[in-house]
């Protein structure tokens, strides 16, 4: 059974650090990652899929990592903003999309 | 981009009733859709997985006849949660995979609270 985990479950930072938040999963047979934010009562928006044949993906300050064969991911988030508060999840997908635990972050001014 | 509509987005019931959650894919078919349950501050769990035109798969320990799916067309899945009791409060979201492009789409979320 595949299980995704989520270090740190919480963050609080002043805003500006660079930050890298860290995603493992227990099986490496999957087809993509995602990384997703989530504001509070909120649905999910999409950030950045990483394919399984690929090592990385960028958008803006979103720098996505994956490393397949160790079931890792990171996502490093550059000079962080207040805006950028928010949880952060992973989901490794093999014909389902499977949740990590979530990364709870705060950015303050 | 596509778009997934998810309604009610929150809604307070009785105990003892039974409400319905709809989930429409609104500018792409969708053979499949997801339905997952957010307790707070908790992640996503995945409930069961809707086909169109075929009975869901239910994750373990998740009470099919408690929780009915039904996927009737390829733009619309819904799912009723069947006498609800205070327990069955949560976050519930669905998802719609759009095969085109291989991506999944998240509706925006309903809110269920039972008194």
């Amino acid at each position: 059974k595949q299980e995704v985990t989520q270090i740190p479950a919480a963050l609080s930072v002043p805003e500006g650090e660079n930050l890298v938040l860290n995603c493992s999963f227990t099986d490496s047979a999957i087809y993509n990652l995602q990384w997703f934010r989530q504001d509070p009562g909120k649905g999910l928006t999409s950030l950045l899929l990483i394919q399984s044949s690929q090592r990385e993906q960028t958008s803006g300050r979103l720098n996505a990592s994956l490393d397949k064969s160790s079931g890792r991911s990171t996502l490093y988030i550059a000079a962080s903003q207040p805006g950028d508060s928010a949880t952060y999840l992973c989901a490794v997908n093999h014909d389902k999309l499977i949740f990590g635990t979530g990364t709870r972050l705060q950015v303050f001014p | 981009g596509a778009v997934v509509s998810q309604h009610p987005s929150w809604v307070i019931c009785k105990s003892g009733t039974s409400v319905k959650i709809e989930c429409r894919s609104l500018d792409f078919q969708a053979t499949t859709m997801f339905w997952y349950r957010q307790f707070p501050k908790q992640s996503l769990m995945l409930m069961a997985t809707s086909n169109e035109g075929s009975k869901a798969t239910y994750e373990q320990g998740v009470e099919k006849d408690k929780f009915l799916i039904n996927h009737a067309s390829l733009t619309l899945s819904t799912l009723t949660v069947t006498s609800a009791h205070p327990e069955d409060s949560s976050f519930y979201i669905c998802s719609a995979r759009d095969k085109s492009v291989e991506k999944l789409f998240f509706g925006s979320g309903t809110q269920l609270s039972v008194l």
